[in-house]
């Protein structure tokens, strides 16, 4: 099946700092990628969608200017949180799908566990 | 994208049929029901998804009501490693592709 490759799996890293996340789709290409964010013991929450060539389109209570997407290339998308905080810690998640505005499912990666001290 | 309901969690016994169920009234007619499954710590696994018709894979057979107001995902033989959070989305092939999680049904299998 489809495999959607995110990196890292965890990071830790002082407040102030910077973070960039990859989401790759290995067997297949993306023109839109998602990303998500999920607290403990809460459901995904959709952060932005990230479209190839143009600008991420996000969704309303997230700034953009802290979370910063760029989606290259029909295989790969980043999301870099900027100035991370404690209050960004969080289980971030992309996901990918094949063919926009069709029936096929998004797969997921495996989440990048983000902990800010 | 329509809405959905789900019960917050559900038991089943290891070896036996889980059934999972989802409310979906406000359904409209171009909108698919897709089920993933979330264990702990991973992302989300696709599962299933249809339109209408049931369908069956090698993980789930899924059982959209005539009306395609509810739907059910049955595990046939629920193993231990099929504790997870089940979610049950609806979407349409407009919007982007965007899919809204719920809060989805926790379905611990016991032995």
């Amino acid at each position: 099946g489809a495999v959607v490759s995110q990196h890292p799996s965890r990071v830790i890293c002082k407040s102030g700092t910077s973070v960039k996340i990859e989401c790759r789709s290995l067997d297949f290409q993306a023109t839109t990628m998602f990303w998500y964010r999920q607290f403990p013991k809460q459901s995904l929450m959709l952060m932005a969608t990230s479209n190839e060539g143009s600008k991420a389109t996000y969704e309303q209570g997230v700034e953009k200017d802290k979370f910063l997407i760029n989606h290259a290339s029909l295989t790969l998308s980043t999301l870099t949180v900027t100035s991370a905080h404690p209050e960004d810690s969080s289980f971030y998640i992309c996901s990918a799908v094949a063919q926009v505005n069709s029936n096929q499912p998004q797969h997921f990666g495996d989440g990048t566990r983000l902990s800010i001290l | 994208d329509a809405k959905t309901t789900q019960p917050p969690s559900m038991d089943c016994a290891e070896g036996r049929a889980a059934n999972l169920p989802c409310n979906h009234s406000t359904i409209s007619g171009n909108e698919y029901v897709y089920w993933y499954r979330q264990i702990h710590s991973q992302g989300p696994q696709y599962i299933i998804h249809g339109l209408k018709n049931n369908e069956t894979n090698e993980m789930a057979s899924l059982i959209i009501t005539e009306d395609r107001k509810s739907s059910t995902l049955i595990l046939p033989h629920a193993t231990l490693r099929d504790t997870a959070v089940y979610y049950c989305i609806v979407r349409g092939n407009t919007n982007a592709g965007k899919s809204t999680f719920g809060d989805g049904t926790t379905l611990t299998v016991k032995p």
